[in-house]
């Protein structure tokens, strides 16, 4: 069964700071990998998306992320973090079956910005 | 283009009783997929519907269940709540196909049982 991993449950870095926060899946195939974010009491947002090409991916807000599929991980990765950064982050893979599609989250690694 | 839209924002309910939480979907999306989020949790996949049918569903038992209307809007039904069903529901539209997977959240709905 497809699952995602972050093993970091906290991680706090000082604005200004670069920032890499951790991804593994589980997946047979080739997998669609996500990063979505969350600010406190609302939905999720999603940062970027890898279905295929170039292993390096950008995103929104400056984000970026790199599938290494020797290392089955999709970390995600920003050189200079912002204080509105400050978030829970989602890892998540594409799976399902024929006829529908469905996301894979991981637990989350939440993002604490230290002045 | 309007995104997801879910209602009501919060919602307070007692053990056993019945709910139904709404969602819009995207602007071009044909296809919803209702999440469950519990505290400090990830998502996780509850079913998905397309031309007004459920066609995949999660871990979920079948006193959830839902509906789609012609205009992709959805609805979200619980019954017989427990205090487990404490969470945040999470409404996502997509398009069909391949890009079904890449799918847009709406604000979702807290939903606490007591």
């Amino acid at each position: 069964a497809q699952s995602v991993t972050q093993p970091d449950i906290h991680i706090t870095v000082s604005e200004g700071a670069s920032l890499e926060l951790r991804c593994n899946y589980s997946y047979g195939a080739t997998p669609y990998l996500f990063w979505y974010v969350q600010s406190p009491g609302q939905g999720l947002q999603l940062l970027l998306k890898y279905f295929s090409g170039d292993t390096l991916v950008q995103g929104i807000k400056g984000f970026e992320a790199e599938f290494k599929r020797s290392q089955s991980s999709f970390n995600l990765r920003k050189p200079s973090v912002h204080w509105s950064d400050a978030a829970e982050y989602f890892c998540a893979v594409g799976a399902g079956s024929t006829g529908f599609q469905k996301l894979v989250f991981g637990t989350g690694t939440r993002l604490l910005v230290s002045p | 283009e309007t995104g997801v839209t879910q209602s009501p924002t919060h919602l307070i309910k007692t053990r056993g009783q019945q709910v139904t939480l709404r969602c819009s979907s995207q602007s071009g999306h044909n296809t919803v997929s209702w999440y469950q989020q519990a505290l400090g949790q990830g998502p996780q996949f509850i079913f998905q519907y397309y031309r007004e049918e459920e066609n995949g569903r999660g871990n979920f038992p079948p006193r959830f269940s839902g509906l789609q209307f012609p205009n992709y809007s959805s609805e979200l039904n619980v019954n017989a709540l427990e205090l487990d069903d404490s969470a945040l529901y999470l409404c996502a539209s997509s398009p069909r196909g391949l890009s079904s997977y890449e799918q847009y959240f709406g604000p979702g709905t807290r939903l606490t049982v007591t």
